[in-house]
């Protein structure tokens, strides 16, 4: 079955300063995985996808994620924070067996002034 | 304007009684899902459909029950025998092609046990 695990739980970086946030992977094939994120009280909005075309991927707002195969990680990251970016990421794998979402925990990403 | 309806935002439900969430997707989408959003436990799925008339128990159905008559509505009971209902509930779509594509997610129902 797959898993993702998101590494931390909370960051916490200043406005302008880089953003970095971890995810590991485990699928027995070659995995879709996706980041998403959410704003309070909000649904999800998908951030970018990874399905085998490129291992960079460039998502909206800046973001993009990296999917390192012998590492087994999918990390998200942005060259300069806003304050806008503040809100909840979830690294995602894609169950085809079910053709469901498995979620990781979650990273709640604080921009500080 | 396609996209997905959930109702009502916020719903408060007294202990013992059955209350039931609505969501409808004019995506055209063939797979419906919900999941259950609690403080640091990311996303969990209830119970999905790939097709109308069919559905599946996720990996918390306890307690829950669904039904899916029409393509377009995936309605969600939350029953009196889920023990700790209070949570965030997010309902989401796919479309049948592949599994590369992403879901698409209506904007919660948030319940509340009083």
């Amino acid at each position: 079955a797959q898993s993702v695990t998101q590494l931390d739980s909370h960051v916490s970086v200043s406005e302008g300063t880089p953003v970095l946030l971890r995810c590991n992977y485990s699928s027995s094939y070659s995995p879709s995985l996706f980041w998403y994120v959410q704003h309070p009280n909000k649904g999800l909005q998908l951030l970018l996808k990874y399905t085998s075309a490129a291992t960079l991927v460039k998502g909206i707002n800046g973001f993009e994620a990296e999917f390192k195969k012998s590492e087994t990680s999918f990390h998200l990251t942005k060259p300069s924070a806003h304050m806008s970016d503040a809100a909840e990421y979830f690294c995602v794998v894609s169950d085809t067996g079910r053709r469901a979402l498995t979620f990781g925990s979650g990273t709640r990403l604080q921009v500080q002034p | 304007d396609g996209g997905i309806t959930q109702s009502p935002k916020y719903l408060f439900r007294k202990e013992g009684q059955n209350v039931t969430l609505s969501c409808e997707q004019n995506l055209n989408h063939d797979a419906m899902y919900w999941y259950r959003q609690d403080p640091g436990q990311g996303l969990r799925l209830i119970y999905y459909s790939q097709i109308v008339n069919d559905f599946q128990k996720g990996d918390i159905a306890e307690g829950y029950s669904v039904s899916r008559e029409k393509k377009e509505s995936f309605p969600l009971t939350v029953t009196s025998a889920q023990k700790n209902p209070t949570a965030f509930y997010l309902c989401a779509t796919l479309p049948a092609a592949t599994v590369n594509t992403e879901a698409f997610f209506g904007q919660g129902t948030r319940l509340t046990v009083v």
